[in-house]
């Protein structure tokens, strides 16, 4: 059974550049979050999908969007990235039904804004 | 608003010694409480999770118990391993928001 997956695992763009990066959940799952861990800090909550629907939003400004397919995979687009998008972006997956709160996270993305 | 205390670190210890690694938390209503590790170059894995007061959760060794009246989810293990070297991270989820609510972290070197 897969876990949670993502691609890429490393990305080099400049500033003022847009990227996408993908997610696909652990088999079964319905709800996808997102979270970005800077450099020597914990994860900090980014959005939470489910039926193709933003349904929770962390303290994230509008250049962070995203989006949820059919399939249940998703995606995380930034425009105009700034130095301080550089982190790790890490997707995790849930049941929303799991009134406990357990998500499955992925290997992450490391992203590097020059 | 929410948030989560843990102690500050690095953390070096030898192996066999004993591990306590304290967090302590603010959250709205009743949450669920986790340790995630993170080792070298990967993401997040549940170590282990409490969801109710006294309750105590336990993976590999590892043990915290939910303290309500003290609102703290300490992790100890009896005696380190090599293995265990890397980053610990307290966290806490309420159904309010739906979200994970992440502690700075900790990481822990272990010595042979």
């Amino acid at each position: 059974d897969a876990g949670v997956t993502q691609s890429p695992t490393h990305l080099i763009k400049t500033r003022g550049q847009q990227v996408t990066l993908r997610c696909s959940p652990k088999s079964g799952h319905d709800t996808v979050s997102w979270y970005q861990q800077a450099l020597g800090q914990g994860p900090q909550f980014i959005f939470q999908y489910y039926e193709e629907e933003e349904r929770q939003r962390g303290n994230f400004p509008d250049r962070f969007s995203g989006h949820q397919f059919p399939n249940y995979s998703s995606e995380l687009n930034v425009n105009a990235l700034l130095l301080g998008d550089s982190a790790l972006y890490l997707c995790a997956s849930s049941f929303l039904s799991a009134t406990q709160g357990e998500q499955f996270f992925g290997p992450g993305t490391r992203l590097t804004v020059l | 608003g929410d948030s989560v205390t843990q102690m500050e670190g690095p953390v070096t210890l030898s192996e066999e010694a004993f591990l306590t690694i304290n967090c302590t938390y603010t959250a709205t209503g009743y949450p669920s409480l986790f340790w995630y590790v993170q080792y070298p170059g990967e993401g997040l894995q549940l170590l282990l999770k409490a969801t109710k007061a006294d309750d105590k959760g336990s993976n590999k060794g590892f043990e915290a118990t939910y303290r309500k009246e003290t609102t703290s989810f300490h992790l100890e293990k009896g005696s380190v391993q090599v293995s265990d070297s890397a980053v610990y991270f307290c966290a806490f989820y309420t159904g309010a928001n739906s979200k994970l609510t992440f502690g700075k972290g900790i990481t822990l070197s272990v010595r042979p």
